[in-house]
């Protein structure tokens, strides 16, 4: 069964203040992501990676860093907290591309105050 | 803008019935997957159709593919209260293919 762990469940973090959002997947995936997911808005891409020390933008990375030191390891990270980060956040792996099935962790709830 | 999009933000039927969900789409592309989200889980995919097929069958749910129109179907029957769930479409994106973007959504509620 494929497996992808996210680490803190829940996070209430100070504005400002620095986060990271980590996760970990077991199933041997190029290909790693990170969502946010918002009332109104769906999924929405912040940063990938297709591999091992490897780090893409998504749709939405402005305000947000991410880094991929192993294949297994995925990290999100916010620099400066702002409260419109406050969100529910998706670590998800994948095979190759696109044409096959990603797998989703269980996600992490994040408030910044 | 949206590359993949439901057409409707939410659904409901009563349970045994049947319902449909439509998507669409901008540009062209690989394969478009159907996700389903319950309360407080990520997403799991339910569907994966490539381009090259018109359509794809998982149990109840069957999935359609229009390269014409750029538009995709989930149809799911014989509906049952556990199949409450929010769904998505998702298409693969950027010039290896490797991003998965998602639509907004539909919400979809079977009443008992």
């Amino acid at each position: 069964e494929a497996a992808v762990t996210q680490s803190p469940r829940n996070k209430v973090a100070v504005t400002g203040g620095k986060v990271t959002l980590s996760c970990n997947q077991t199933n041997n995936h190029n290909n790693m992501y990170w969502y946010r997911q918002d009332t109104g808005h769906g999924l929405r891409l912040i940063h990938y990676s297709y591999g091992a020390g490897s780090t893409e933008k998504g749709d939405i990375p402005d305000g947000y860093k991410a880094s991929r030191p192993s294949q297994e390891n995925f990290s999100l990270i916010l620099e400066l907290a702002t409260p419109s980060q406050t969100s529910v956040y998706f670590c998800a792996s994948g095979d190759v591309d696109g044409n096959t099935e990603v797998f989703f962790g269980k996600g992490t709830r994040l408030t910044v105050v | 803008s949206q590359l993949a999009e439901e057409n409707s933000w939410a659904l409901s039927v009563h349970e045994g019935e049947s319902v449909t969900v439509n998507c669409s789409y901008k540009t062209s592309i690989t394969a478009l997957q159907w996700y389903r989200q319950k309360s407080g889980k990520g997403p799991a995919q339910l569907i994966l159709i490539r381009s090259n097929e018109r359509h794809n069958r998982n149990g109840r749910l069957r999935a359609t593919l229009d390269t014409s129109s750029q538009s995709s179907s989930l149809s799911i029957t014989a509906t049952r209260c556990e199949d409450t769930a929010v769904y998505f479409c998702a298409r693969d994106y950027g010039s290896s293919g490797n991003k998965l973007i998602f639509g907004t959504g539909t919400l979809f509620s079977v009443k008992p």
